[in-house]
């Protein structure tokens, strides 16, 4: 089975555009999380989705939001980037919406933002 | 609300002797509890969790953990360190009490083995 893919693997873009970043999950995988990873911060939850719904939401500004398809693909996009925005972008994928389940990551998108 | 705290920015081990990663957890709820790894330029790899049971939690690589209640710890251990296991260690915590919960990770902590 293929794993979690996040497209691209790496992104450079200026303050003030925006930027969508995607994620296949695993197939049959119904459930996907995003993440923002930096060194300062850690690991910050930004949103989950399930079948096409936001479930829940991190404390992140509007300016981040995120969909997901009914093929279970997600996006995220980040509109007028600020300089703080630069970060790993994870997404990570699971069967459904128990709390005992294991996520499967997948490798990111570098976001750099000049 | 939920959090975890990983007290150590950084553990160093030499190879063969064993190695703890520490964390600490906070929630309304009954905890479930997660360690996940991460290799240099990857994503996080599931390595264990604890949900109810045994205290002593068995996971991939060697790595076990064990749940204490009255501590409100999860700490990851292995008997014997390898090089192989350098890597960056997060914790995380749901509460199971609520499938609408979200999960949240400790700040990571980094694990150097030196051969």
């Amino acid at each position: 089975k293929a794993g979690v893919t996040q497209t691209p693997r790496y992104l450079i873009k200026t303050r003030g555009q925006q930027v969508t970043l995607s994620c296949s999950p695993i197939s049959g995988h119904r459930s996907v999380s995003w993440y923002q990873q930096t060194p300062g911060q850690g690991l910050q939850f930004l949103f989950e989705y399930f079948s096409e719904t936001q479930r829940n939401k991190g404390n992140f500004p509007g300016r981040f939001s995120g969909r997901q398809f009914s093929n279970s693909r997600s996006e995220m996009n980040v509109s007028t980037l600020e300089l703080g925005d630069s970060a790993l972008y994870l997404c990570a994928s699971s069967l459904g919406i128990q709390a005992n389940e294991k996520l499967f990551f997948g490798s990111g998108t570098q976001l750099s933002v000049l | 609300a939920q959090s975890v705290a990983q007290p150590e920015d950084q553990v160093n081990v030499a190879e063969g002797n064993p190695l703890t990663v520490k964390c600490t957890y906070s929630v309304s709820g009954n905890p479930y509890l997660f360690w996940y790894v991460q290799y240099p330029n990857r994503g996080l790899q599931f390595l264990l969790k604890y949900i109810t049971g045994d205290n002593l939690v068995k996971g991939s690589y060697g790595f076990e953990a064990e749940f204490n209640k009255s501590q409100t710890s999860f700490h990851l251990k292995k008997p014997s360190a390898l090089v192989s296991d350098s890597a960056l260690y997060f914790c995380a915590v749901r509460d199971g009490g609520s499938s609408a919960s979200k999960i949240i990770f400790g700040s990571g902590t980094r694990l150097s083995i030196r051969p």
